[in-house]
């Protein structure tokens, strides 16, 4: 069974611009997260998707992050403009059932210089 | 606010060795607490999980200790491997949401 994919892997961007990450989940996997990793940190929840709807988005920095799952397969998380501070690992997870062990990609690596 | 406090933020240990890594939470209403490891480059696996109606689960060298009361649990794992060396974060939380701790780096000397 295939695991997790995202891209891109690493990004490297100049604040103030666009930058998006594609999440490909384990196949019939309901449920999508996303996540932020800081150096040295645990993973922080930014929004959790059933199916195509976003059941927890409240950690979500809605001014510049947004995210979509059409169809209740793939995800994109976007944000525009960056920061300085939005650099970090960004981590798709899915699980089968809500409460269902999550499996985590390997993550994009984003800096904004 | 962080709702999972975990220690130390690393240790060094030799083969053979015990590493005790100790995870405390606050919400009362979390039920499921997993230990994910993490390799550099690479998302977080599940290790082993436990929920808060037994107090104590082992799978191989790898066992997780839980009170209830002290809400606090632990991982232990046994005859370190140098293979073991990587961070790994304890987590809790509830209905799928977790929250997880900063991590502890474990290295293992040959």
């Amino acid at each position: 069974e295939a695991g997790v994919v995202q891209s891109p892997r690493y990004k490297i961007i100049e604040k103030k611009q666009p930058v998006a990450f594609w999440c490909n989940p384990i196949s019939g996997h309901n449920t999508l997260y996303w996540y932020l990793q800081n150096l040295g940190q645990g993973p922080e929840l930014l929004i959790r998707y059933e199916n195509e709807e976003a059941v927890d988005d409240s950690q979500l920095p809605k001014d510049r992050f947004s995210a979509e799952r059409l169809k209740g397969v793939d995800s994109t998380l976007k944000i525009q403009p960056a920061e300085l501070g939005d650099s970090a690992v960004y981590l798709c997870a899915c699980s089968f059932v809500l409460e269902g062990e999550q499996y985590f990609g390997p993550g994009t690596r984003l800096t904004v210089t | 606010q962080q709702q999972v406090k975990q220690s130390p933020q690393s240790l060094i240990v030799q083969k053979g060795g015990i590493s005790i890594i100790n995870c405390a939470y606050e919400n009362t209403a979390f039920d499921y607490f997993p230990w994910y490891q993490q390799f550099p480059g690479k998302g977080p696996a599940l290790l082993i999980a436990i929920r808060p109606d037994v107090s104590e689960k082992k799978e191989g060298r790898f066992t997780i200790s839980f009170n209830k009361s002290a809400k606090q649990f632990s991982l232990h794992i046994m005859d370190s491997q140098p293979g073991d060396s990587a961070t790994y974060f304890c987590a809790a939380g509830a209905w799928g949401k977790l929250q997880f701790g900063a991590g502890t780096q474990v290295v293992v000397t040959p």
